[in-house]
């Protein structure tokens, strides 16, 4: 197992397109969550799936954003009609419900120009 | 609700000296707390977590960190500072209740004088 796999690195898009961003947990882990992170501050909480259900929603999630999980494995999270506001470090990460122990993905950094 | 308070945005040590990077948190129910370290353009590293075991945890690189309920404190210390700690370190709470849900501090940044 190599951990947390997310894709693409690095992702710079015009404002107003769409994009998609991929996070692949550790293969046993069932909860997955959904971070980002602008400069200079803490990672702040997205939204979370146990399995396949999406759990918790942030307010911080507008309706621009949904994420996804459909089979309990991987997710992606869409934004659609990017702002600039966008641009962070989007971190997924995983773990085992109980047992408080989290991996992160090294993460997505979306630039909107 | 959760939060947590780092009480220090930047912290400046020499070499070979001290750290200590202070946090408060609050939580409504028994919280399990972590710190984790980011590099630059690194990803997040788990330090060191405390769930309710023993209230002096250690971690990895010789960092450990008191639980202190009276207090609502876990200030992360290491005895001597080395080049490489130098980072962005983040006290993190997470209640069972909350989907286990990380809430981060805003960080501090280590920075270490050689």
């Amino acid at each position: 197992d190599t951990g947390v796999s997310q894709n693409p690195r690095h992702k710079i898009t015009k404002r107003g397109q769409n994009v998609t961003f991929r996070c692949d947990p550790i293969s046993e882990h069932n909860r997955l969550y959904w971070y980002r992170q602008t400069l200079g501050q803490g990672p702040e909480f997205l939204t979370y799936f146990q399995n396949e259900a999406q759990l918790e929603k942030s307010r911080l999630l507008s309706d621009r954003f949904s994420a996804e999980r459909p089979k309990g494995s991987f997710s992606t999270l869409e934004i659609q009609r990017t702002e600039q506001g966008d641009s962070a470090m989007y971190l997924c990460a995983s773990s085992l419900e109980w047992s408080g122990g989290y991996t992160f993905g090294s993460g997505t950094r979306l630039t909107v120009v | 609700a959760q939060s947590v308070t780092q009480l220090d945005s930047h912290v400046s040590v020499s070499e070979g000296t001290p750290v200590l990077l202070r946090c408060n948190y609050s939580s409504s129910y028994s919280p399990s707390l972590f710190w984790y370290v980011q590099h630059p353009n690194k990803g997040l590293q788990l330090l060191l977590k405390y769930t309710s075991a023993a209230t002096l945890v250690k971690g990895i690189n010789g960092f450990e960190a008191e639980f202190k309920k009276s207090e609502t404190s876990f200030h992360l210390t290491k005895p001597s500072a080395h080049m490489s700690d130098a980072a962005e370190y983040f006290c993190v709470v997470s209640e069972a209740n909350a989907g286990n849900m990380l809430t981060f501090g805003g960080g501090t940044r280590l920075m270490v004088k050689p």
